[in-house]
C-alpha cells in the first residue's frame, strides 16, 4: 500500500525558516517512478508546484521560488524533506508532498498524493 | 494568473454530460507536452483523474475522458453524479518557465 504524509508546524513566524517532511511508503527507486515533489495551495486557490527531487538526488525548483526552496531525501527514513526560507504571509497555504511517474509517451505527472499540511504565517 | 486557463465553474444536471477546457500556449501543450487532470474533492488532497491527457488510471470510472489538441486539452465527463462535484485542475510542463504549472480549476456543480 502506498502512502504519503506530510508533517511540520502549523504556525510560522514571518522571516522564519519553514520544514516540512513528507514519510512514504510503498514507494522508492525500485518500484518505478521519477522522484518526489512538493507543492501548495493558498486557501480557496489553485495549486502551485514548488519543488522536484528525482529518485537519482537531481533536484528542480519552480523559478519564481527557487531561491527560498531546498529540497532534500533520505532513502533510508522514506523522506522527503522541503525547507523554504523567509517565510512571507502570503506563503500561507496548505502544502502536499507527491509521487511522480515518468513516461516517454506520457510525461512526468503526479500520481499518489499525501494529505496535506495546512501552514499559517503569522506573527 | 495561471499558465493554463480553465473556466471557474461548470455546471451539469445529473446524467448530463460537461466538458472542461484547458487552454495552454506553444511553451505547453502546444510544444507537446503532456496535460494530466486532477480531481479534488471538497476538503482533500488532489487525485490523478487523467494522464499523458487521455489515459485513465486503474480505478478511474471510464466517465472520465481527456483530450488534446494543439495548446488546448479537454476534460468530459459523461453520466453527471453527485459525487463528482469537485474542483478539476488541469496540468502541463512548461519549457519557457522550466515550470510544471497547473490550470487555475474549475468548481464542478452537480444541479
Amino acid at each position: 500500500q502506498i502512502t504519503l504524509r506530510e508533517s511540520g508546524p502549523t504556525l510560522v513566524k514571518p522571516t522564519q525558516t519553514l520544514t516540512l517532511t513528507c514519510t512514504f511508503s510503498g514507494l522508492s527507486r525500485s518500484s518505478g517512478g521519477a522522484g518526489m515533489g512538493w507543492f501548495r495551495q493558498p486557501p480557496e486557490k489553485a495549486l502551485e508546484w514548488l519543488a522536484l527531487i528525482y529518485w537519482d538526488g537531481n533536484t528542480r525548483y519552480s523559478p519564481s521560488l527557487k531561491n527560498r526552496l531546498t529540497i532534500t531525501k533520505d532513502t533510508s527514513k522514506n523522506q522527503v524533506v522541503l525547507t523554504m526560507t523567509d517565510l512571507d504571509p502570503v506563503d500561507t497555504a496548505t502544502y502536499y508532498c507527491a509521487h511522480s511517474t515518468y513516461h516517454d509517451s506520457a510525461g512526468l505527472y503526479f500520481d499518489y498524493w499525501g494529505q496535506g499540511t495546512l501552514v499559517t504565517v503569522s506573527s | 494568473q495561471s499558465v493554463l486557463t480553465q473556466p471557474s465553474s461548470v455546471s451539469g444536471a445529473p446524467g448530463q454530460r460537461v466538458t472542461i477546457f484547458c487552454a495552454g500556449s506553444r511553451s505547453n501543450v502546444g510544444a507537446g507536452y503532456d496535460v494530466h487532470w486532477y480531481q479534488q474533492l471538497p476538503r482533500t488532497a488532489p487525485k490523478l483523474l487523467i494522464y499523458g491527457s487521455i489515459i485513465r488510471p486503474s480505478g478511474v470510472p471510464d466517465r472520465f475522458s481527456g483530450s488534446k489538441s494543439g495548446t488546448s486539452a479537454s476534460l468530459a465527463i459523461s453520466g453527471l453524479q453527485a459525487e463528482d462535484e469537485a474542483d478539476y485542475y488541469c496540468q502541463s510542463y512548461d519549457s519557457s518557465l522550466s515550470d510544471w504549472v497547473f490550470g487555475g480549476g474549475t468548481k464542478l456543480t452537480v444541479l
